[in-house]
């Protein structure tokens, strides 16, 4: 099984909810990741764990709070989010952080916030 | 940044045709990979090249990495329609502290292929 698997596939909120989005994957992989991508712009990371716990926060607002319940599972919860915030938001995982990984990405939520 | 920055921005080809992508990035590297995205979908990996390498082949694939001048090409031979899709590389560092070597991607190449 080389999948990861991300739900919603689609989700749309408004500035006073509360969402989160979920990942799994059961390739027994130990790094863990969330992206967001914008329309006709690249992935950027947002957060990496690594073996259950947070290794990289690239300087996301807290309005973003990603969560590791174990090495299969990666949530990222939202509150009050804001409309520049829609975007596809991408998980991927790879075996660990070693330099020679690649990485396995799931299908993506999309998300708008209205 | 290590990021990649791809040209052209976007490819428009015949099926049969040979279609060529160049990424530049700026630091040095530990390797670079190239990943596929359909529109609006999850990224796939497809080849990684060491920094000691200079050729790799998979396949229709073939890329090429030149280190002196901080360049990768990704050659997708005899294309088909089914190659449509965005192309994205990716550099990832050299370990110099947490994070900095993470994989960076580039803008992405947009690749039609019309049948």
């Amino acid at each position: 099984d080389t999948e990861v698997t991300q739900t919603p596939k689609h989700l749309v909120m408004g500035m006073t909810n509360k969402k989160s989005l979920k990942c799994e994957q059961h390739m027994g992989h130990r790094a863990m990741y969330w992206y967001k991508q914008k329309a006709k712009k690249p992935p950027e990371l947002m957060f990496v764990y690594s073996y259950e716990k947070l290794s990289i926060n690239e300087s996301v607002p807290s309005r973003f709070s990603p969560e590791c319940p174990n090495s299969s599972l990666l949530n990222l919860h939202l509150h009050a989010l804001q409309p520049e915030d829609s975007a596809l938001y991408l998980c991927a995982s790879s075996q660990d952080q070693g330099n020679k990984e690649k990485l396995f990405f799931g299908s993506g939520t999309q998300l708008s916030v209205l | 940044s290590q990021q990649g920055e791809e040209d052209p921005q976007a490819l428009s080809i015949q099926e049969g045709e040979n279609a060529t992508m160049n990424c530049s990035y700026k630091t040095s590297i530990n390797n670079l990979q190239w990943y596929r995205q359909n529109s609006g979908r999850g990224l796939v990996h497809l080849i990684l090249i060491r920094s000691n390498e200079r050729e790799k082949h998979s396949g229709r694939l073939r890329v090429t990495l030149d280190t002196s001048k901080k360049s990768s090409s990704l050659l997708i031979t005899a294309s088909r329609a089914a190659d449509t899709a965005s192309y994205f590389c990716a550099a990832r560092g050299t370990y110099s502290g947490a994070g900095s070597y993470q994989l960076t991607f580039g803008k992405g190449t947009k690749l039609s292929v019309i049948p």
